[in-house]
């Protein structure tokens, strides 16, 4: 089963603009993970955001952690029409496992 | 290091076929875990190993379905008798050890290996 939903579920946005994406999950988790997937190849990990931690960033990217809302977001600054891919939201709980959502898939229009 | 690698990349097979997919870890990674995608159920974790010893396999749909490690550097997934509804793209990835100082939890995929039973 899923533990985390990402919203939306697609999302198209013209070359430049920002585009942010949602991530809810169900129960208490170690961690939180963003990977992206183009089209026909395995996922890559983004970024991974400790459940002690508020926010991150990397490059063009910031990631938020809200654990009383139960929820992340996704935020990619000034997109490039190669940032087009799906991105899924991961998480960890007790285990070692990681579960993903059902993934948002961003069109960027050059 | 090349990745994690999968073989084959396209499997086309009949129903009722045994299918078999490879899987090579990246060097050094303790964890491997097979994952299977479709449209309908997203990204659902099928089996992982620990230091090639399978840990959870409650995701194995049914008895089909089999995955081995026979060593540290591979991995099969084994489907037999193969049913039209077992056509996904399957994903091996592999990890550090977890509590290791950088890239503990952190998923590596190989590019998958899709497959089409008729």
């Amino acid at each position: 089963s899923q533990q985390g939903e990402e919203d939306p579920q697609a999302l198209s946005i013209q070359e430049g603009e920002n585009a942010t994406m949602n991530c809810s999950y169900k129960t208490s988790i170690n961690n939180l993970q963003w990977y992206r997937q183009n089209s026909g190849r395995g996922l890559v990990h983004l970024i991974l955001i400790r459940s002690n931690e508020r926010e991150k960033h990397s490059g063009r990217l910031r990631v938020t952690l809200d654990t009383s809302k139960k929820s992340s977001s996704l935020l990619i600054t000034a997109s490039r029409a190669a940032d087009t891919a799906s991105y899924f939201c991961a998480t960890r709980a007790g285990s070692y496992q990681l579960t993903f959502g059902k993934g948002t898939k961003l069109s960027v229009i050059p | 290091d090349a990745g994690v690698i999968q073989s084959p990349r396209h499997e086309v097979t009949e129903m009722g076929q045994e299918v078999t997919l490879r899987c090579k870890p990246i060097s050094g990674h303790d964890y491997l875990f097979w994952y299977r995608q479709t449209m309908m159920r997203g990204l659902e974790l099928l089996i992982y190993f620990n230091n090639n010893v399978p840990i959870d396999d409650s995701g194995m749909p049914e008895d089909r379905f089999s995955a081995k490690m026979p060593n540290a550097s591979f991995s099969t997934l084994k489907i037999q008798p193969s049913e039209p509804r077992d056509s996904a793209v399957y994903f091996c990835a592999s990890s550090q050890r977890q509590g290791a100082r950088s890239g503990a939890n952190v998923l590596t995929f190989g590019a998958g290996s899709r497959l089409t039973v008729l």
